[in-house]
């Protein structure tokens, strides 16, 4: 079945530590998206990608990096520069057209001890 | 203020019941997204929409440009309904996963 696979569900790590984020897609959507969810919060835009080899910033890109070296996967790296990186990450694609809905991955819960 | 506000921010019905979610947006768009979150987190895409109404089952998704106000209505609600619903706005010139997240309408359905 075509959708999108993120892993790890669950992830515990020390604080300084850099953690990889995975996000698959089979749908060949040339656009992915990493959001950000914080308890009584909206979604925030992390990094976008609109085709292989090239990503932008989105609202909060400050302590993440991403790559896009294949139109399937787009994996996020939470680095020791991210001052509060405990949260739930979501990643979504879509294909680039007016009417191209989201498709959304079940997400990843990263808590920093 | 968030540029995009929705209410109530919590809502409690019987099994049977109409609902309606409120979205109230400050910003130029290109388009306005109803998506569902499930207790476990994964979003699922309910309408995107940028006039008039959509239906999908017992969804109803409206939108009024000029006022800049989308309801979300469910008939017959189940408590298998219960979920997070967000509005999202699309910004005006903004590429499509560039959103502004509403914070969510938690809904619960009682049996």
């Amino acid at each position: 079945d075509g959708g999108i696979t993120q892993s790890p569900k669950y992830l515990f790590r020390k604080e300084g530590q850099n953690v990889t984020l995975s996000c698959e897609q089979n749908l060949n959507h040339d656009a992915m998206y990493w959001y950000r969810q914080d308890p009584g919060q909206g979604l925030r835009l992390i990094y976008y990608s609109q085709i292989v080899n090239d990503f932008q910033k989105g609202d909060i890109a400050e302590g993440y990096s991403v790559s896009r070296e294949k139109k399937e996967s787009f994996p996020l790296t939470v680095t020791s520069a991210q001052k509060n990186p405990t949260a739930f990450y979501l990643c979504a694609s879509s294909v680039i057209r007016l009417t191209g809905e989201l498709f959304f991955g079940e997400g990843s819960r990263l808590t920093v001890l | 203020k968030n540029e995009v506000e929705q209410s109530p921010q919590n809502l409690t019905a019987q099994e049977g019941e109409f609902i309606t979610i409120n979205c109230s947006y400050s910003v130029g768009i290109s388009a306005l997204h109803w998506l569902q979150q499930h207790p476990g987190g994964g979003i699922v895409s309910l309408f995107m929409l940028s006039s008039g109404k959509k239906k999908h089952g017992r969804l109803i998704a409206t939108i009024n440009i000029q006022e800049k106000h989308s309801s979300l209505h469910i008939t017959a609600s189940h408590p298998r309904d219960s979920a997070v619903y967000i509005c999202a706005a699309g910004k005006d010139g903004g590429s499509q996963g560039n959103l502004i997240f509403g914070k969510g309408t938690k809904l619960s359905v009682k049996p």
